[in-house]
């Protein structure tokens, strides 16, 4: 079974707080994503990687950045964390040409 | 921006009824279409995956696409408590465009017993 681990599942942190939440898939996938979900707005994407160091801009990058130094490992960054970046982080991985994403288990954000 | 609609719900079925949730999309070069289930506090899993015209049945879910009319949806059979959750659907442009996935805001599900 395909296998996307997202370490921290609840954290709470203050605003202008750098926050780091990690990714990491056991399926030698090279496409890495990551989602913000919030209600009536569904999911969002944020970031997404193609290979090892390298990036697109999704749909809502701003605030946010990301680091892919090892094929298996995706982080997301919040450099200075706002109130409105509480949320539900979603990180997932497909193949290059995979038709299916697979999803981690989900990271809840609150920013106060 | 790749525009994916679907109703929010709640749709509400007796348990044992048909429940049908329905998608559409904007882009008409979408190769990859998907339906994932998604309960309350839970990450999404891919339940069902449709590439052409047509539809793909497995077990109770059957999937229906019809391009022409960028269409897509998800037909449940014998609906039970379980299958309450929200439904989001997917597309992809598939190659070319390194695999961005694209989801609708999802349909809610309430199966009464």
């Amino acid at each position: 079974d395909v296998k996307v681990t997202q370490s921290s599942r609840y954290l709470v942190k203050r605003t202008g707080e750098k926050v780091f939440l990690e990714c990491v898939q056991d399926m030698d996938h090279e496409n890495m994503f990551w989602y913000r979900q919030d209600p009536g707005l569904g999911l969002r994407l944020i970031y997404f990687s193609y290979d090892v160091k390298m990036k697109e801009k999704g749909d809502i990058p701003e605030g946010y950045s990301v680091s892919r130094e090892k094929k298996e490992r995706f982080s997301l960054i919040l450099e200075s964390a706002s109130t409105n970046q509480t949320s539900m982080y979603l990180c997932a991985s497909s193949f290059v040409n995979g038709n299916t994403i697979y999803f981690g288990e989900g990271s809840w954000l609150t920013v106060v | 921006q790749k525009e994916v609609e679907q109703n929010s719900g709640p749709l509400s079925v007796p348990e044992g009824a048909i429940a049908s949730l329905n998608c559409t999309y904007s882009d008409r070069g979408s190769q990859s279409f998907f339906w994932y289930r998604q309960y309350s506090g839970k990450s999404p899993e891919l339940i069902m995956s449709i590439y052409s015209n047509g539809d793909k049945e497995d077990g109770r879910f059957t999937a229906q696409l019809n391009k022409a009319s960028q269409y897509v949806s998800l037909l449940i059979r014998d609906s039970q408590p379980s299958d309450s959750a929200t439904y989001l659907c997917a597309v992809s442009p598939g190659s070319g465009n390194f695999n961005k996935f694209y989801f609708g805001s999802g349909t809610k599900l309430n199966v009464k017993p």
